[in-house]
């Protein structure tokens, strides 16, 4: 069975960092690419980034409104997806989920909040 | 950057309603698009991949159409548990976006 599971939300201060993880189980992790969704309460989904396999590099992209401040990583020997988020602002709030490519499973996600 | 327009926002219907949902794109993205529900509470379901084609599982009530930059979401007879959100996905080019998503409420 395949499982995502996200940990690492809390709550920041303005200007601070943040680092999510995301497990998973229950599929060859080194195989597909990974992306993360975010979703502010009450709001739409936004896709946040993506990282590519060791076949592709490990390349990445990401959404112009993070671009600068969050890094995608993975660790296929730990089969886990990481988050940095730096320089956090408001408007990073949001539920932040993994995603396997082709968007096929999702995390349950995990709360960031982002207020003095 | 790709612009994904989804309408309506919000809409009302009842249990036997033909709902369409419409996404546009600011330019063309041929049929790289995806179709999602999401439930309160809930992480968000594929329903259509390729802009038409249905995942195994999905009710086949649930279709969809286009290409280029005009796509459609049809439900042909709504029942209690489609009321939900519905999100479509640009993956065609960098950066990935959503639409602003369809809450289908009832009536």
């Amino acid at each position: 069975e395949v499982q995502l599971v996200e940990s690492g939300g809390d709550l920041v201060q303005p200007g601070g960092s943040l680092r999510l993880s995301c497990a998973a189980s229950g599929f060859t992790f080194s195989d597909p690419y990974m992306d993360w969704v975010r979703q502010a309460p009450g709001k739409g989904l936004e896709w946040v980034g993506r990282v590519r396999n060791k076949a592709n590099s490990y390349t990445t992209k990401y959404a112009a409104s993070v671009k600068g401040r969050f890094i995608i990583s993975r660790d296929d020997s730990k089969n886990s997806l990481f988050l940095q988020m730096n320089s956090l602002k408001t408007e990073d709030t949001a539920v932040y989920y993994c995603a396997k490519v082709p968007f096929d499973y999702w995390g349950q996600g995990t709360l960031v909040t982002v207020s003095s | 950057d790709i612009q994904m327009t989804q309408s309506p926002s919000a809409m009302s219907a009842s249990v036997g309603d033909r709902v369409t949902i419409t996404c546009r794109a600011s330019q063309d993205i041929s049929n790289s698009l995806i179709w999602f529900q999401q439930k309160p509470g809930k992480v968000p379901q594929r329903l259509i991949y390729d802009a038409s084609s249905l995942l195994s599982g999905v009710p086949s009530r649930f279709s969809g159409s286009g290409s280029g930059t005009e796509f459609t979401l049809t439900i042909s007879s709504l029942q209690p548990e489609d009321f939900a959100t519905y999100y479509c996905l640009q993956h065609k080019s960098y950066p990935y976006s959503f639409g602003q998503g369809t809450k289908l409420e009832i009536k």
